[in-house]
């Protein structure tokens, strides 16, 4: 089952601007992580961020994880037209074990 | 990272048939995850699959419906089998990425399965 809530569902917003994305879980975890999907086709891994870890950075990405609310969020900053996708959090555990993944934002950015 | 392809990209198919898709990963894994996205949504898994016995499905799927074959380390096939248009979605499977503490996934491009 979907663990993952995220908010908002779609996003638009200027080129240059920062985008904000929001994903609060339900049960214990010991890591969240983002991913980007463009037009419906794979996935791709963006960042990882561990349960102790409160705030991660990744060239324009920002993550933070607030484990009390159970809630991530991830900050693209000074976003462009080739940042436009889905985004999607999910989360998991050490290992070789599946991930759940949240409902996603839909990111428009606009040129 | 593990590169990972699927085939076929996309397809359109007929109510009652069935479709097999298959994923080649570029490097050996005990385990390959199936996903499935509905239009418009995320992603759920379908069934985890090790090399060497039977696939273990999530709830809500059945062999039956999904079946799986898992030859050998480096490729699986996922069956959609008798299918109907609440079948259209895109098949994505995906491996771990490797690392010990961590579970990141690499995932490839995707089937998109249009059922008339």
């Amino acid at each position: 089952s979907q663990q993952g809530e995220e908010d908002p569902q779609a996003l638009s917003i200027q080129e240059g601007e920062n985008a904000t994305m929001n994903c609060s879980y339900k049960t214990s975890i010991n890591n969240l992580q983002w991913y980007r999907q463009n037009s419906g086709r794979g996935l791709v891994h963006l960042i990882l961020i561990r349960s102790n870890e409160r705030e991660k950075h990744s060239g324009r990405l920002r993550v933070t994880l607030d484990t009390s609310k159970k809630s991530s969020s991830l900050l693209i900053t000074a976003s462009r037209a080739a940042d436009t996708a889905s985004y999607f959090c999910a989360t998991g555990n050490s290992g070789n074990t599946p991930l759940v993944f949240g409902k996603g934002t839909r990111l428009s950015v606009i040129a | 990272s593990a590169v990972i392809s699927q085939k076929p990209s996309r397809d359109i198919c007929q109510r009652g048939t069935s479709l097999t898709i298959q994923c080649q990963v570029d490097s050996q894994v005990t385990m390959m995850f199936w996903y499935r996205q509905q239009p418009g949504q995320s992603l759920t898994l379908i069934a985890t699959a090790n090399q060497g016995s039977e696939a273990t499905y999530e709830s809500g799927f059945v062999i039956d419906k999904f079946p799986i074959s898992r030859p050998n380390l480096t490729f699986s096939t996922l069956t959609v089998s008798n299918m109907s248009p609440e079948d259209s979605s895109i098949y994505l499977c995906s491996v771990p990425g490797g690392r010990v503490l961590s579970n990141e996934q690499f995932f490839g491009p995707g089937t998109r399965l249009t059922v008339l």
